[in-house]
């Protein structure tokens, strides 16, 4: 079955500690994104990548890095930079064309930091 | 720069009544437009989508289209299931731009009664 897995679904961490999250997709889609969920406020761009080893900020990438080694990898690192790191968050992947376009999402990770 | 405003919830229905849920946009190029369901700890899923002005989306009972003239693209649904209970997220993607990314509303929380 072709999707994308995010790892793990829960993730717990002290304050200070630097996470990294997973997100990997077998759709052979060029393009990747991170998002951020919280409470109220939607889904919040972190980064995205279009194509292998090039990636852009989104709107809240301040405490977070992001590397594309691989079309198929996109993780998420949370340093200890972010201030409020404890969020939903979503990994997205969509082809690169106009009107195929869709964005097919991941499970998600719950991170918690304490 | 591209926006989206969605009507605030959360809406609370009992089973079998008419649902709509609002969304406008702000687009500096001609926008795609989207509505994504989200079920309770899980990613996002779309629901329907439209490209062009007077396109129907439709889908699972589900349907919206995409006003120009009033920048809107509401959903509807005829006759709302229990099932049905999850926050929407309308969103636009600006088909002037090569980049891939999405803008999302903040999520209207619907919850079905029996």
């Amino acid at each position: 079955d072709g999707g994308i897995t995010q790892s793990p679904k829960y993730l717990f961490r002290k304050e200070g500690q630097n996470v990294t999250l997973s997100c990997e997709q077998n759709l052979n889609h060029d393009a990747m994104y991170w998002y951020r969920q919280d409470p109220g406020q939607g889904l919040r761009l972190i980064y995205y990548s279009q194509i292998v080893n090039d990636f852009q900020k989104g709107d809240i990438a301040e405490g977070y890095s992001v590397s594309r080694e691989k079309k198929e990898s996109f993780p998420l690192t949370v340093t200890s930079a972010q201030k409020n790191p404890t969020a939903f968050y979503l990994c997205a992947s969509s082809m690169a064309s106009e009107f195929l376009f869709e964005q097919y999402f991941g499970p998600g990770t719950r991170l918690t930091v304490t | 720069g591209d926006s989206v405003t969605q009507m605030e919830g959360p809406v609370t229905l009992s089973e079998e009544a008419f649902l709509t849920i609002n969304c406008t946009y702000t687009a500096t190029g001609y926008p795609s437009l989207f509505w994504y369901v989200q079920y309770p700890g899980e990613g996002l899923q779309l629901l329907l989508k439209a490209t062009k002005a007077d396109d129907k989306g439709s889908n699972k009972g589900f349907e919206a289209t995409y006003r120009k003239e009033t920048t809107s693209f509401h959903l509807e649904k005829g006759s709302v299931q229990v099932s049905d209970s999850a926050v929407y997220f309308c969103a636009l993607k600006d088909r002037g731009s090569t980049l891939g990314r999405l803008y999302f509303g903040r999520g209207t929380q619907l919850t079905v009664w029996p």
